[in-house]
């Protein structure tokens, strides 16, 4: 498809497992940044990437999360021994990078940790 | 760092008429100023922006308008809808950096 994709939409989790949330950016977007959305609650961000330059990571709130992407393609974030308060849900948006500023946001995955 | 406040957090108006929603932002330095509109249980799409060598842009019934020197920008619907039901997303950046969001507005219009 042409837009963000993420997968999966829904993940079940019991506490202390570790999780990996995957996100497919638009083809040929140099940027990509992953949110975390508490219910109700604003965008919160965790991470940012723009091309090969080193991360942005400075919105991870603990050294659970982890996130990776490999050149212009798919990103990973990582959360291990996942807490319930990890229960939200994670929004990845790319955007063309430089000067073209438009995000454009994925489904997102909704993580319940029981 | 950056910081964005939104204002109100929720907010009710009847359907047609206008919708006002105001942001601040702390860095001098921000230059690109996006509007999100979240329904429930969906993504954020970006509604309507602006950057900061303009101080009015209008789209149909939206429009952003932005004043540099107070560090604030504002979100106006005019003739509102039962549609425009939503969350709305302030947001500051500056080009090629992060974003940071504001709070969010809950806006409910009431047929």
């Amino acid at each position: 498809g042409a837009g963000v994709s993420q997968s999966p939409s829904n993940k079940v989790t019991e506490k202390g497992k570790d999780v990996e949330l995957r996100c497919d950016p638009i083809s040929g977007h140099t940027a990509l940044y992953w949110y975390r959305q508490r219910l109700g609650q604003g965008l919160e961000f965790l991470i940012y990437f723009q091309g090969n330059s080193a991360p942005d990571k400075s919105g991870l709130p603990s050294d659970r999360f982890s996130a990776e992407r490999t050149g212009e393609s798919v990103s990973t974030l990582t959360i291990q021994r996942t807490q319930q308060e990890d229960s939200a849900v994670y929004l990845c948006a790319s955007s063309p990078g430089r000067e073209r500023d438009i995000q454009y946001f994925g489904a997102g995955t909704r993580l319940s940790v029981l | 760092g950056e910081n964005v406040e939104q204002h109100p957090s929720t907010l009710s108006v009847q359907e047609g008429d206008s919708a006002v929603i105001k942001c601040t932002y702390s860095d001098s330095a921000s230059n690109y100023f996006p509007w999100y509109k979240q329904e429930l249980g969906k993504r954020p799409q970006l509604i309507i922006d602006i950057r900061s060598n303009v101080g009015e842009k209008k789209d149909q019934r939206i429009a952003v308008t932005l004043n540099k020197t107070a560090k604030h920008f504002s979100l106006h619907i005019t003739e509102t809808q039962p549609e425009d039901s939503a969350v709305y997303f302030c947001a500051a950046s500056v080009t090629g950096n992060q974003f940071y969001f504001g709070t969010g507005t809950s806006l409910t219009v009431i047929p």
